[in-house]
């Protein structure tokens, strides 16, 4: 069974940092996704970034970009130019091609100012 | 466009009473997904929903847990004699089809307190 494990339950970073939040995951596919998600106190979850494994370019979306380490099993994520709006939880989640969505414990990043 | 919405917002129920809990997908997707998340963990799938194929329900916790979908409109997650330990925010996903090429869009939730 896949398994995704997130090992940083807390991390703090300083408006205008840049801070790197880390995944691993457990798997004998070799198709598949890898997401990131933020969920702000509202519960509502969104989707930050994706990425297809069999991409070898790492995904970015403006201030967000991940390091996808396929033989590691490895998928982080960098946020850049941190701001208070990116005080949230995180969790990074798998999916198999046509499968549920199979999530990581989360971690909570706060910023200061 | 109107995203994925639920009900209620929250729940209050004593233990041993039944609940149902209700989520509207985005108009036109054909894939709906059920996750649970406990206090300070991550989600849980519970079912998912896919046209009018069987539903995938390998995650559901017990028997006491069922859920239904009516076409490719409104689901009910049904809890019968609820416990303490369902306590819990109950999350609804929709997504265009099951293929993981297309983003599941989720609700606000309901947070279920069972007394």
């Amino acid at each position: 069974a896949q398994t995704v494990t997130q090992s940083q339950p807390e991390m703090s970073v300083q408006e205008a940092e840049t801070v790197t939040l880390s995944c691993t995951y457990d798997t004998s596919e070799s198709d598949y996704y890898l997401f990131w998600y933020k969920q702000p106190p509202s519960r509502q979850m969104i989707l930050v970034i994706r990425q297809e494994a069999y991409k070898q370019q790492n995904a970015t979306e403006n201030r967000f970009s991940v390091n996808f380490q396929k033989a590691a099993k490895s998928f982080s994520l960098k946020i850049s130019d941190s701001q208070l709006g990116d005080a949230a939880m995180y969790f990074c989640a798998y999916r198999s091609i046509t499968d549920k969505l199979i999530f990581g414990t989360g971690t909570r990043l706060q910023v200061f100012p | 466009g109107a995203g994925v919405s639920q009900s209620p917002s929250n729940k209050v129920t004593e233990k041993g009473k039944d609940v149902e809990l209700r989520c509207d997908p985005i108009s036109g997707h054909t894939a709906l997904y059920w996750y649970r998340q406990r206090l300070g963990q991550g989600l849980e799938f519970l079912i998912y929903f896919q046209g009018n194929s069987a539903p995938d329900k390998s995650g559901l916790p017990s028997d006491r847990f069922s859920a239904e979908r009516t076409g490719e409109s409104v689901s009910t997650l049904t809890i019968q004699r609820t416990q303490q330990e369902d306590s819990a925010v109950y999350l609804c996903a929709s997504s265009l089809d099951i293929s993981g090429y297309y983003e599941q869009y989720f609700g606000p939730g309901t947070r279920l307190t069972v007394t």
